[in-house]
């Protein structure tokens, strides 16, 4: 099962940030925090991870809590091309670990 | 990042027939990938560990004999979806680890079975 918990669905305005919640209560402390997006018919697209510092690049940034139970993902300025699934996943740092994919949130960006 | 292809990127085929799918990674080597599938509305679900060199690890509830999986070489593994019928109809995406630490996905295949 997947070990993270993200509202289903949200909306944002076009040129606004977007701000995707998640919850991972019960991540251990060698896990990480990745952040994937699908866009309609296309396989998933790697965004960002991070462990506990903030981290931010040329795609969004990602904020994690210090207790590291929740974290927000931000694009800071949304298109309607960023409209997609976003998927925030907890695994091992290590390349070939797998990814299980929960149910995501469903990102619409309104004009 | 990393790029992951994958070929066909649609496939049409009769009920009873077998269907290969292609994943390449181009410019890393990936002695360990991954094969999904995703049916419409849902998320991806994982099928598969394919291993370099040895026998794929199949998850629980997939048919081995029904999905074989061979990863001949450190760029390529290949999906053969065997008599394929209708319900096997679904986007199937395979990734592979490019860095030190992240998966990377291909465009997927989308199957349809007649």
């Amino acid at each position: 099962d997947a070990k993270t918990t993200q509202p289903t669905s949200m909306d944002c305005a076009e040129g606004r940030a977007a701000n995707l919640p998640c919850n991972h209560s019960t991540i251990s402390g060698n896990e990480y925090v990745y952040w994937y997006r699908q866009i309609h018919s296309q396989g998933p697209q790697y965004i960002i991870h991070g462990l506990k510092n903030n981290e931010t690049n040329e795609m969004a940034s990602l904020i994690i809590t210090e207790d590291r139970k929740s974290s927000t993902l931000i694009l800071p300025h949304a298109t309607l091309r960023d409209t997609a699934v976003y998927y925030c996943i907890v695994r091992v740092g290590y390349r070939d670990d797998k990814i299980i994919f929960g149910k995501g949130t469903r990102l619409h960006i309104l004009p | 990042g990393a790029v992951v292809s994958q070929h066909p990127s649609r496939v049409i085929c009769k009920s009873g027939t077998s269907v290969k799918i292609e994943c390449r990674s181009l410019d890393f080597q990936a002695t360990t990938m991954f094969w999904y599938r995703q049916f419409p509305k849902q998320s991806l679900m994982l099928m598969a560990t394919s291993n370099e060199g040895s026998k794929a690890t199949y998850e629980q509830g997939v048919e081995k004999d029904k999905f074989l999986i061979n990863h001949a070489s450190l760029t390529l593994s290949t999906l053969t979806v065997t008599s394929a019928h209708p319900e096997d109809s679904s986007f199937y995406i395979c990734s592979g680890g490019g860095g030190a630490d992240t998966q990377y996905f291909g465009p997927g295949t989308r199957l349809t079975v007649l």
